[in-house]
Formats: structure tokens, C-alpha cells, sequence
């Protein structure tokens, strides 16, 4: 089955230690998204990729970073992670505008992150 | 900008009772309206879409419309079972000017008791 897969389900890291998330898609989607959500909010979206051109929102910390070498895989990088950055991280893609506002994001499962 | 307003949670309801999750929205132009669900642990999964305006999407006994007049999107669904217990996210998408942008609701969490 086409999904997106996202690994690992749960990672623990030390504080300032660099963490890396991963993040793939049989999908073929164009666009690749990576969300940020803390217990009991709504997921935040950090940036997205639309093919290999870059967005960051305005507000994403510098402490995050993401790469995406290929249409299949993106990754997200924390470089020093705090313990505020402790949450659910979620991967999601789409395909171009009008696929997207007819069929939205399809989401992977997530990866809970923990910093110790 | 666009905005979603999501009835505050928890609710709690027995099995069997009627589920209605008030969404309303603020966008310009023509908004995709949909509503997604999230399981415990999980990520999020597509529940229902609509997007045109008196659409209504449904999936698994659960419906909502799309309705321009009031710029609701309530979420209903007729008798609910203790397997529906999860948060469920009202989110729009506005094509304009290419934008990519998925803007979540709060989410309102609802626990089904046997």
C-alpha cells in the first residue's frame, strides 16, 4: 500500500545531542511537510518542500532543519534539541495544489520524541 | 488569514449517543474543509472532505456539510462506539496564490463510555 512511513515511532535523546527523523513516501507526492505537535494541541507546521525548493515558516526555531535529497525521503534535523522540543513529530505529503485541496495531507504515523 | 474554531473539548458521551463537533471557519475565496482524526499514539488520518460549497463528505457513519452561508463544517455522526475515542482536527486549505498550508482546529477530544 502507498503510504508514508515514518521511523522511529519513539526516540529518546539527550538534551543538546542531534537528533535526526526520518521520514519516506510511495506516494510520489511533490510535497513534503514536517509538523510539530505538543500534547493536546494542534500540530504546527514547521516547513515544507515543494519538490526541492524549500519553505520555512516564519516562525520555525533555527534549531530546526530539514534536507530532502530525493522525492522519497525527507528528514528532520534538530541540532541541539531542548526540552521544549520534546512532542509528536509528524510527517505528511500531497500532491500539487489541486490534488491537495481535494484530497488534503496524508499523515504518517509520527515519531514521539523525548529529551532527557 | 485563515482560522478554524473548533468547540472546546473533552466530550465525553455514552455509546450509542449522537456526536455533533461544532468547526467553524474564516477564509477567503473557496476553502477544501476536512476533518481528521487522530487515535492515541498515532498520526493523523482523513476522516471526511468537502470542498465546494453544500458538499457533504462523510466515512464511517460519520458527515458533515459544507456550509458557506454560516462557514461551518460541523462533524456528526448518529450513534458513536467506544472505537471512535480519539481527537478529531477540523482543517481548511485555501488554493490561493498556491498556498500549501493546512490550518488545524484545536482538535476536540472525545472519549465514548460503554
Amino acid at each position: 500500500d502507498a503510504m508514508v512511513i515514518q521511523n522511529p515511532r519513539y526516540q529518546v535523546t539527550q538534551f543538546g545531542k542531534p537528533v535526526t527523523l526520518s521520514c519516506s513516501q510511495t506516494l510520489n507526492h511533490n510535497v513534503m511537510y514536517w509538523y510539530q505537535q505538543k500534547s493536546s494541541q494542534a500540530p504546527k507546521l514547521l516547513f515544507h518542500y515543494y519538490d526541492k525548493d524549500f519553505n520555512n515558516e516564519a516562525d520555525t526555531p533555527d534549531n530546526f532543519q530539514s534536507r530532502r535529497p530525493n522525492t522519497s525521503f525527507c528528514f528532520l534535523d534538530i541540532r541541539s534539541p531542548g526540552l521544549g522540543d520534546a512532542a509528536m513529530y509528524l510527517c505528511a505529503t500531497s500532491g500539487p495544489t489541486g490534488e491537495m485541496v481535494n484530497y488534503g495531507y496524508t499523515f504518517g504515523s509520527g515519531t514521539r520524541l523525548t529529551v532527557v | 488569514g485563515n482560522s478554524v474554531t473548533q468547540m472546546e473539548g473533552p466530550v465525553t458521551l455514552s455509546e450509542e449517543a449522537f456526536l455533533t463537533i461544532n468547526c467553524t471557519y474564516t477564509a477567503t475565496g473557496y476553502p477544501s474543509l476536512f476533518w481528521y482524526v487522530q487515535y492515541p499514539g498515532e498520526g493523523l488520518q482523513l476522516l471526511l472532505k468537502a470542498t465546494k460549497a453544500d458538499d457533504k463528505g462523510s466515512n464511517k457513519g460519520f458527515e458533515a456539510t459544507y456550509r458557506k452561508e454560516t462557514t461551518s463544517f460541523h462533524l456528526e455522526k448518529g450513534s458513536v462506539q467506544v472505537s471512535d475515542s480519539a481527537v478529531y482536527f477540523c482543517a481548511l486549505t485555501n488554493s490561493g496564490a498556491g498556498s500549501y498550508q493546512l490550518t488545524f482546529g484545536k482538535g476536540t477530544k472525545l472519549s465514548v463510555i460503554p
